[in-house]
């Protein structure tokens, strides 16, 4: 089990707007500590799509954003486009384990 | 452009070391501080995070693993090197190299393509 908790699976239509929830704990997101958000399209390399919480690495559209509230945090893509079809990650730092730690992933579908 | 390839055999037989490289290149593995990981994903599950070294050569790897892993670093060929020893049907996993970046604690900034490594006897 992922110490970091997604749906396994979000759908939705083009042009649409989804959203990813990534559930933690008091010793990872909650503790404060940032979240990530990777994009793997299968078969290729994990994209780092979001960081500390909210922020876009250069080259990635303003239609990905971040949040953070307690212990959740959550992914939302506008605009969906075929593209985006992909599975999602996110990623923290859990103090507890002493560890980096992900979810189990989330697999969107575009309609 | 920093860019990582994993390189290793892709089947390994139970009990023994399961032994990968991962060639940096587009910038040197020796500058700044980074933390070159690996991270493997079994089938049909999430990512799990197994360790780091720094170009100082410190590592830090996760307890879960216990003494099974080694992670070394060759600056003199921009590349790190994963071992993992004893390993079980349990390992069977795709094992990438990527490299930590940004504030403490860092995330994960490029990633290589992945290799995929099969236990089976």
């Amino acid at each position: 089990q992922s110490v970091l908790t997604q749906p396994p699976s979000v759908s939705g239509a083009p042009g649409q707007r989804v959203t990813i929830s990534c559930t933690g704990s008091s010793s990872n997101i909650g503790a404060g500590y940032d979240v990530q958000w990777y994009q793997q399209v299968p078969g290729t390399a994990p994209k780092l799509l979001i960081f500390d919480n909210n922020n876009r690495p250069s080259g990635v559209p303003d239609r990905f954003s971040g949040s953070k509230s307690g212990t959740s945090v959550s992914l939302a893509i506008t605009g969906l486009q075929a593209e985006d079809e992909a599975d999602y990650y996110c990623q923290s730092y859990d103090s507890s384990l002493s560890i980096w730690v992900f979810g189990g992933g989330t697999k969107l579908t575009v309609l | 452009q920093v860019q990582l390839q994993e390189s290793g055999p892709g089947l390994v037989k139970p009990s023994q070391t399961l032994s990968l490289t991962c060639n940096v290149s587009g910038g040197s593995i020796n500058s700044g501080s980074y933390y070159w990981t690996w991270i493997r994903h079994h089938p049909g599950k999430g990512l799990e995070w197994i360790g780091y070294i720094r170009s100082s050569g410190s590592t830090y790897h996760n307890p879960s693993l216990k003494s099974r892993v080694t992670i070394s670093i060759d600056t003199s060929t921009n590349q790190l090197s994963l071992k993992l020893s004893s390993v079980t049907a349990a390992d069977t996993a795709v094992y990438y190299c990527a490299r930590g970046g940004g504030k403490i604690p860092v995330y994960f900034d490029y990633w290589g393509q992945g290799t995929l490594v099969t236990v089976s006897s």
